[in-house]
């Protein structure tokens, strides 16, 4: 079974800085999809950015990129230039889809990141 | 445009009375998800549907059922809720897997919190 680890609960940042979430996954599997998901106070789950793992070259999306090892199975989020609307709780999660229809998404116990004005 | 609406977006219900809860997806998807969140935690998949073909988690309780009568809708019924059911409820969507694509994924609803009194 697949398992997703975001080992800090919590983070916070100055407006306009640079912060990176971290997560690591555990897996056999070779080929599969990273996402990370944004859960403002609203609450409802935003994808921020997604990354297959066939593919080397880091997602990027705006102001969001990912640093993607495959070898350590290490998926961390950077935001640069931070936002007070950047203000939520972030998960990252794991999917499976070549398994077939039942894939299922995995999610971390997410980060909860504060930006400060 | 397109999108997941779960409805009502708040329910407060009696501590053993029988509750339903919506989702409808206007984007045609095949599959449908039911996650329940409690506060700061990860969702947790209760269960899933590939177009009419239900699928249990195995650590779903029996309280917890569901039914898809259509493409469309799909709803969760919580036949005799208790204190500890008292969540948020996401509803998600995805397409059936069919090869790689850089647009897979999940598509959520904005969430019913259910309050059990």
């Amino acid at each position: 079974a697949q398992t997703v680890t975001q080992s800090q609960p919590e983070m916070s940042v100055q407006e306009a800085e640079t912060v990176t979430l971290s997560c690591t996954y555990d897996t056999s599997e070779n080929n599969y999809y990273l996402f990370w998901y944004k859960q403002p106070p609203s609450r409802q789950m935003i994808l921020v950015i997604r990354q297959e793992a066939y593919k080397q070259q880091n997602a990027t999306e705006n102001r969001f990129s990912v640093n993607f090892q495959k070898a350590a199975k290490s998926f961390s989020l950077k935001i640069s230039d931070s936002q007070l609307g950047d203000t939520a709780m972030y998960f990252c999660a794991f999917m499976n889809p070549y398994t077939g229809a039942n894939s299922k998404l995995t999610f971390g116990k997410g980060i909860t990141l504060s930006v400060r004005p | 445009d397109a999108m997941v609406i779960q409805n009502p977006r708040y329910q407060v219900t009696q501590f053993g009375k029988p509750v339903t809860l919506s989702c409808s997806q206007t984007l045609n998807h095949n599959v449908m998800y039911w996650y329940q969140q409690k506060s700061s935690q990860a969702p947790k998949l209760l269960f899933h549907y590939y177009d009419k073909d239900f699928n249990n988690e195995a650590d779903t309780p029996d309280n917890f059922q569901s039914r898809r009568p259509n493409t469309s809708f799909c709803f969760l019924d919580i036949r005799s809720p208790g204190l500890g059911d008292a969540a948020m409820y996401l509803c998600a969507t995805s397409r059936a897997w069919t090869g790689g694509s850089a647009n897979y994924g999940y598509t959520f609803g904005s969430g019913t919190r259910l309050t059990v009194v």
